[in-house]
């Protein structure tokens, strides 16, 4: 069965500083990755997403992400944090079954900015 | 505006009553999911349907009923055997590919009294 592990909890930055949420996930084929960001008492929004091609993913609000098939891992990154960005974030990893499609979703890293 | 709605976003019970959370899309997506948030574990998945007339059990169906008669609309009912049922409740659509993105509603927080 399909695993993600988000081993960071809580990660504090200062603001203008750069940031790397790590993601390992546990998949027999070739995964399909997601990272979603949740701001309190709101639903999830997409911030990128790999299933081909380039490693290299670009999402959107200046986020990356890598994929490194060696490593199982789809570590999230950000040259330069802004306060705004200050919010829960998920890594998942979608399978297939008999019956459709579904996310597995690790538990989740709060990130907070200091000024 | 196309989106995902859940309503309401706060609802309260008394204990041994079942509730039915509403959710309904107008982006034309086939599946339909319901998860469960607590704090610290991530979401986990209660139901999907990826078609009309038809819907799976998640890692967590105990205690949670499902309907989906029509497209638009997933309603999930937490019944009084749902032991914990404490929780922040997401719906979420796709479109029918694995690489296709879900979109989640603004979630409905339920408390049990």
């Amino acid at each position: 069965a399909q695993s993600v592990t988000q081993p960071d909890i809580h990660i504090t930055v200062s603001e203008g500083a750069s940031l790397e949420l790590r993601c390992n996930y546990s998949y027999g084929a070739t995964p399909y990755l997601f990272w979603y960001v949740q701001s309190p008492g709101q639903g999830l929004q997409l911030l990128l997403k790999y299933f081909s091609g380039d490693t290299l993913v670009q999402g959107i609000k200046g986020f990356e992400a890598e994929f490194k098939r060696s490593q199982s891992s789809f570590n999230l990154r950000k040259p330069s944090v802004h306060w705004s960005d200050a919010a829960e974030y998920f890594c998942a990893v979608g399978s297939q079954d008999n019956a459709g499609n579904m996310l597995t979703f690790g538990g989740g890293t709060r990130l907070m900015v200091k000024p | 505006d196309g989106g995902i709605t859940q309503s309401p976003k706060y609802l309260f019970r008394k204990e041994g009553q079942n509730v039915t959370l509403s959710c309904e899309q107008n982006l034309n997506h086939d599946a339909m999911y319901w998860y469960r948030q607590d704090p610290g574990q991530g979401l986990r998945l209660i139901y999907y349907s990826q078609i009309v007339n038809d819907f799976q059990k998640g890692d967590i169906a105990e205690g949670y009923s499902v309907s989906r008669e029509k497209k638009e609309s997933f309603p999930l009912t937490v019944t009084s055997a749902q032991k914990n049922p404490t929780a922040f409740y997401l719906c979420a659509s796709s479109p029918q590919a694995l690489e296709d993105t879900q979109y989640f509603g603004p979630g409905t927080r339920l408390t049990v009294l």
